[in-house]
């Protein structure tokens, strides 16, 4: 069974503070990963994707990708108490067709004022 | 920004009743999903549609669930008998793309209640 885990979390950090979210996925196939963003009780949001090794950089949002260690990671600099929310790491699940996500738990994160 | 619509928001519904969730995926797109989250749990992936036949199917799609795209806008999600576990949100999606290219864009969901 093709895993994606994530730490449930919460994570808190203060306002202004960089949060460092992490993944690791047990794939070695897997080529692409996505950050989702997902307030409670609303829909999941696309932040960012990432398909190769090393950082890739949108705005506040950083992924970062090692496939030789199968972890993917997202940090948001500047935090806001509006990044409050659950993010939700995901991989297509290779070795089929190649239409389905697998979703990580998620984790927590909590911003302070 | 293009949206992906689904209807209704919020479905209540006896045990055995069926239920059709409806989508309208962006126009563009020409991969779609659905995707269900039992509450306090990971979203899981339920079936996608190409090129108006089923592409994938889990586990979880038996044969009491069927999509169908009945015209160039809609995307539906029938469930033929409901159970008290098929409580849950169900988000629809769509893609320009298959999983390894390209994100979904989610709908915002449909809390399925079966009591």
């Amino acid at each position: 069974q093709k895993e994606v885990e994530q730490n449930s979390g919460p994570l808190s950090v203060p306002e202004g503070a960089i949060a460092s979210l992490n993944c690791t996925y047990s794939d070695r196939g897997s080529q692409s990963f996505f950050w989702y963003r997902q307030y409670s009780g609303k829909s999941p949001e696309l932040i960012m994707s990432i398909y190769s090794n090393g950082d890739k950089e949108d705005g506040r949002f950083t992924a970062q990708l090692n496939k030789a260690s199968q972890y993917v990671s997202l940090l948001i600099r500047d935090s806001q108490p509006s990044d409050s929310a659950t993010y939700l790491c995901a991989a297509p699940a290779t070795g089929n067709s190649g239409y389905a996500l697998n979703f990580g738990k998620g984790t927590s994160l909590l911003v302070t004022p | 920004e293009p949206e992906v619509t689904q209807t209704p928001s919020h479905q209540v519904t006896q045990m055995g009743q069926e239920v059709i969730l409806r989508c309208v995926p962006i126009s563009n797109h020409l991969y779609f999903y659905w995707y269900r989250q039992i509450l306090g749990q990971k979203v899981e992936f339920l079936v996608s549609f190409y090129n108006n036949e089923i592409s994938e199917k889990s586990e979880i799609f038996d044969d009491q669930f069927s999509v169908e795209r009945p015209d160039g806008s809609n995307f539906t999600l029938k469930i033929r008998s409901t159970k008290l576990e098929d409580s849950a949100m169900y988000f629809c999606a769509s893609s320009e793309g298959t999983a390894i290219g390209y994100g979904y864009t989610f709908g915002s969901g449909t809390r399925l209640t079966v009591v």
